[in-house]
C-alpha cells in the first residue's frame, strides 16, 4: 500500500452521526497532518499531530496516532452536511525531504441531512 | 481564502498551445508548491521552491516548466500537453519545510486543466 493511505474509500452516514477515518503509512514520520477537499477545490488543513503525541482534538475533529502500528485515525462527530468532502492523510518522511507530503486517496465522505 | 490565489480556475488547450498557470500567496511564506490531482489518484507532488530555489523536482516531464521570479509568485509553463495531463493543478505555500518544522500547506483553489 501507498503512505499515507486511507480507508475507506468512501463513507455514508446521516446527519449526526460520527464518522470514523483511518490511514496507514509505510515510513518514520516528524508529523501526520490531515486536510479536508470540497469537490474541485483546493485542500484546506484540518489539524497535525506530531509524532510523540497520541491524540489531539480541535472542535468536532479527533486524531489519534500510533506510532507502533503506522496508523492514524481521524473521528468527526455530530456529523453535518456541511462535513460532506474528501478527507486526506499526509505524512512527512522523518529520514527523507523536509519539503515533501505524501498524500492517500482520500476518503470521500458524504453526510446525508 | 487560504491567501493562496490561482489563475485561471479553468483551461481548456490543444496539445499543440502553449499556456502559464499563475499563483500568488501574500502569506509571506518562503516555500511554494506545484501538485498535480488527476482522479482516483493520490496527489503529486511536481515542484518546490524555497526561498526562489528550486529544491524538489520530482521526475516530471520536460513539458512542464516552473518559474518562481520571487517568493510570492509561482508560475507552471505549459506545452505540447498531453491528454493525460488532464488534471486539477494545485498550487501551495508553506512559512517554511514541513517535516521538522511541523509546518502546514495552504493551497490554492486550483486550476481544472482539460487537454483536447
Amino acid at each position: 500500500s501507498q503512505q499515507g493511505e486511507e480507508d475507506p474509500q468512501a463513507l455514508s452516514i446521516q446527519e449526526g452521526e460520527n464518522a470514523t477515518m483511518n490511514c496507514s503509512y509505510k515510513t518514520s514520520i516528524n508529523n501526520l497532518q490531515w486536510y479536508r477537499q470540497n469537490s474541485g477545490r483546493g485542500l484546506v488543513h484540518l489539524i497535525l499531530i506530531r509524532s510523540n503525541e497520541r491524540e489531539k482534538h480541535s472542535g468536532r475533529l479527533r486524531v489519534t496516532l500510533d506510532t507502533s502500528k503506522k496508523s492514524s485515525s481521524l473521528l468527526i462527530t455530530a456529523s453535518r452536511a456541511a462535513d460532506t468532502a474528501s478527507y486526506f492523510c499526509a505524512t512527512d518522511d522523518s529520514g527523507g525531504s523536509n519539503y515533501k507530503l505524501t498524500f492517500g486517496k482520500g476518503t470521500l465522505l458524504t453526510v446525508n441531512p | 481564502e487560504t491567501g493562496v490565489t490561482q489563475t485561471p480556475r479553468h483551461l481548456v488547450m490543444g496539445m499543440t498551445n502553449k499556456k502559464s498557470l499563475k499563483c500568488e500567496q501574500h502569506l509571506g511564506h518562503n516555500a511554494m508548491y506545484w501538485y498535480k490531482q488527476s482522479a482516483k489518484k493520490p496527489l503529486e507532488l511536481m515542484f518546490v521552491y524555497s526561498l526562489e530555489e528550486r529544491v524538489e523536482n520530482n521526475s516530471v516531464p520536460s513539458r512542464f516548466s516552473p518559474e518562481c521570479p520571487n517568493s510570492s509568485h509561482l508560475f507552471l509553463h505549459l506545452h505540447t500537453l498531453q491528454p493525460e495531463d488532464s488534471a486539477l493543478y494545485l498550487c501551495a505555500s508553506s512559512q517554511d519545510g514541513l517535516g521538522t518544522s511541523n509546518e502546514k500547506l495552504f493551497f490554492g483553489s486550483g486550476t481544472q486543466l482539460s487537454v483536447l
